[in-house]
């Protein structure tokens, strides 16, 4: 079965613009959730989403924001960009929520200039 | 909130066994313990978890006191290639959200 799998891998973009980060989750697995990870801060949970509704959201500003569509497929757009927006943007899916394990993609490396 | 303390470094010899202490002195009776491990930016990727029970999988052993306030992640032969960092996390019981601590950086020596 192929893992999850995230697009584009690299991505440089300049401040004020919008991104869009693709995520396909494992096939079956209707759960999504995304991470940013940061050497200042580490791996942050951003947001999780199951059956196209969020379910759970970290603390990040509304900049932040995401979907899922009906096959599971997940995007996550953040508007405005600030340099410090930089970082490694991780993808998991599970099956289901709550007691499923977490599969997690290769993650986006986002540069902001 | 990470829920867990974890040693920031460790090393281990090639071939030993190499134990990682996790501390989650807060956890709560339904809340599991997962360990991932990272390598060099990669995604992160499982290893195992557990409630209550010692588990085993071809890849680690995880040792979990009977207070459950803490737990060991065992890898029985450690390679070169198990150098990564690693992070024990309490899973919240509401959903999908993994708090991740600061994890510890593993070196195998050869």
């Amino acid at each position: 079965k192929a893992g999850v799998t995230q697009t584009p891998r690299y991505l440089i973009k300049t401040r004020g613009q919008q991104v869009t980060l693709s995520c396909s989750p494992i096939s079956g697995h209707r759960s999504v959730s995304w991470y940013q990870q940061t050497p200042g801060q580490g791996l942050q949970f951003l947001f999780e989403y199951f059956s196209e509704t969020q379910r759970n959201k970290g603390n990040f500003p509304g900049r932040f924001s995401g979907r899922q569509f009906s096959n599971s497929r997940s995007e996550m757009n953040v508007s405005t960009l600030e340099l410090g927006d930089s970082a490694l943007y991780l993808c998991a899916s599970s099956l289901y929520v709550n007691t499923d394990t977490q599969y997690f993609g290769p993650g986006t490396r986002l540069t902001v200039l | 909130d990470a829920k867990t303390t974890q040693p920031t470094s460790m090393d281990c010899a090639e071939g030993r066994a190499a134990n990682l202490p996790c501390n989650h002195s807060t956890i709560s009776g339904n809340e599991y313990v997962y360990w991932y491990r990272q390598i060099h930016s990669q995604g992160p990727q499982y290893i195992i978890h557990g409630l209550k029970n010692n588990e085993t999988n071809e890849m680690a052993s995880l040792i979990i006191t009977e207070d459950r306030k803490s737990s060991t992640l065992i890898l029985p032969h450690a390679t070169l290639r198990d150098t990564a960092v690693y992070y024990c996390i309490v899973r919240v019981d509401t959903g999908n959200q993994f708090y991740f601590g600061t994890g510890t950086s593993l070196t195998v020596i050869p």
